[in-house]
């Protein structure tokens, strides 16, 4: 059974940087974590669900949702399991409980984008106040 | 690009069957049959209930079931149990930012 754990959430004042992670477990060697993409997904307090970002199992191919774009980069260890993401210029929109899920990959129009997220890992609260 | 507009609640008895709708554009479920649907009990992370519109990942979704019809997406709970009892949301590929995900709908069983 694949589970995923974050960690790095804190509380950041505005402008601020900080550095999640997401640890993987439960890949098979048919499988191995490297063979899946990962996304980020994020839920303000009270609020729906945000895709932040996503990337391939290489990690070559990255994708972010226009309101992080320039700010947070996700990147991967796939020797170690772990996904990343690492975040600048923080507002306190981005406050939130971050979310990593392994990634169903789709392309449309020859467009890649996240097709599914499952399973999800128990999510990090990241707070951006002064 | 706002997010898919789901109603903000539903209920039903157990039992009973409920539909809950996910309404976009052209730019997202009208574009593809990329729709994928979670369910979130409160505190917990979501977890995939269908994909690919109607697509079941597992046995335990076995009382849900998906349809589309232009930009509208739907999700049917059949036989309503008191574990149902969570929020809900939708989420779509979109031609304009990726991923979109609906504004979430709280079930209540009665």
């Amino acid at each position: 059974e694949v589970q995923l754990l974050e960690s790095g959430g804190n509380l950041v004042q505005p402008g601020g940087s900080l550095r999640l992670s997401c640890t993987a477990s439960g890949f098979t060697s048919d499988f191995p974590f490297s063979s899946f993409a990962m996304s980020w997904v994020r839920q303000a307090p009270g609020r729906e669900l945000e895709w932040v970002s996503s990337l391939n199992g290489r990690g070559a191919r990255t994708f972010y949702a226009d309101s992080v774009r320039g700010r947070f980069t996700i990147s991967r260890d796939n020797t170690e399991n772990t996904l990343y993401l690492h975040m600048t210029s923080l507002r306190a929109a981005d406050t939130g409980v971050y979310y990593c899920a392994r990634t169903g990959e789709g392309v449309h129009y020859s467009r890649w984008f996240p097709n599914w997220f499952e399973p999800w890992g128990q999510g990090t609260l990241v707070t951006v106040s002064s | 690009q706002s997010a898919l507009t789901q109603p903000a609640s539903v209920s039903g008895s157990p039992g009973q069957s409920i539909t809950i709708s996910c309404t976009g554009s052209n730019s997202d479920i009208g574009d593809s049959d990329f729709v994928s649907w979670y369910q979130q009990h409160p505190g917990k992370a979501p977890k995939l209930l269908l994909y690919g519109v109607r697509e079941r990942p597992s046995r335990d979704s076995d009382r849900f079931s998906g349809s589309k019809s232009g930009n509208t997406a739907s999700l049917t709970i059949s036989g309503l149990r008191a574990e149902d009892e969570a929020d809900y949301y939708c989420c779509s590929f979109s031609s304009k930012s990726t991923s979109v995900f609906g504004t979430g709908t709280k079930v209540t069983v009665l």
